[in-house]
């Protein structure tokens, strides 16, 4: 069965930590990886993107990495912020892109 | 370069009523998909369109229809609400050519009374 798993659900962090969220994948065909940033009731926003040869991806204070052969992926964020406050959602495609299989997300909440 | 579009923002329905959500896709996209994401939970797949047809669906009732138009842009409809129809409803878009690329939209909040 094609499922993504994010842990934790839910995290809390002071302003200025740093975080790591983990994701697992039990998806084929695997054609990439992506990080989401969804603030509450909006839409999610692209933080990074891997695609299978790809071991780490940057985005300022988004630093994701992917280990194919696990199948693990981090999203390490550096020097927090309230702003980053969210939950975070890993999301793999699979069939050449065409479909999207997503992680229930993990809800980080900064505080100062 | 707008991205994607959906309107209306948030919408307050009745129980057993209809209603028509839309959007608009990014610049150079053409295919359109729409997922229903309930409170703390997941975007869930409901069905992807491409050159006007539905190309894919995922676990919905016949309910939950949809329709692309020449220009890209879609419509999701939803017959005879229930409450558990209450959620987020996501519009995503890409080019049907790219690997990756989704763009989603900032979605319709969908209150079901």
């Amino acid at each position: 069965k094609n499922q993504v798993e994010q842990s934790p659900q839910s995290l809390i962090i002071l302003e200025g930590k740093n975080c790591t969220l983990q994701c697992n994948y039990t998806v084929s065909p695997f054609s990439n990886l992506r990080w989401y940033k969804q603030d509450t009731g909006r839409g999610p926003v692209s933080l990074t993107i891997m695609t299978f040869s790809e071991n780490t991806k940057s985005n300022g204070r988004y630093t994701a990495t992917l280990d194919a052969d696990t199948k693990q992926s981090s999203l390490h964020i550096t020097a927090s912020q309230l702003s980053d406050s969210a939950s975070y959602i890993c999301v793999v495609s699979m069939e050449y892109g065409n479909k999207l299989v997503f992680g229930a997300g993990t809800i980080l909440r900064v505080k100062s | 370069d707008a991205g994607v579009t959906q309107s209306p923002t948030h919408l307050i329905k009745t129980r057993g009523q209809q209603v028509t959500l839309r959007c608009s896709p990014k610049s150079g996209h053409d295919t359109v998909s729409w997922y229903q994401q309930a409170l703390g939970q997941g975007p869930q797949f409901i069905f992807q369109y491409y050159e006007e047809e539905e190309r894919q669906r995922g676990n919905f009732p016949d309910r939950f229809s949809g329709h692309q138009f020449p220009n890209y842009s879609s419509e999701l409809n939803v017959n005879a609400l229930l409450l558990g129809d209450s959620a987020l409803y996501l519009c995503a878009s890409r080019s049907g050519t790219a690997m990756y690329g989704y763009t989603f939209g900032s979605g319709t909040r969908l209150t079901v009374v």
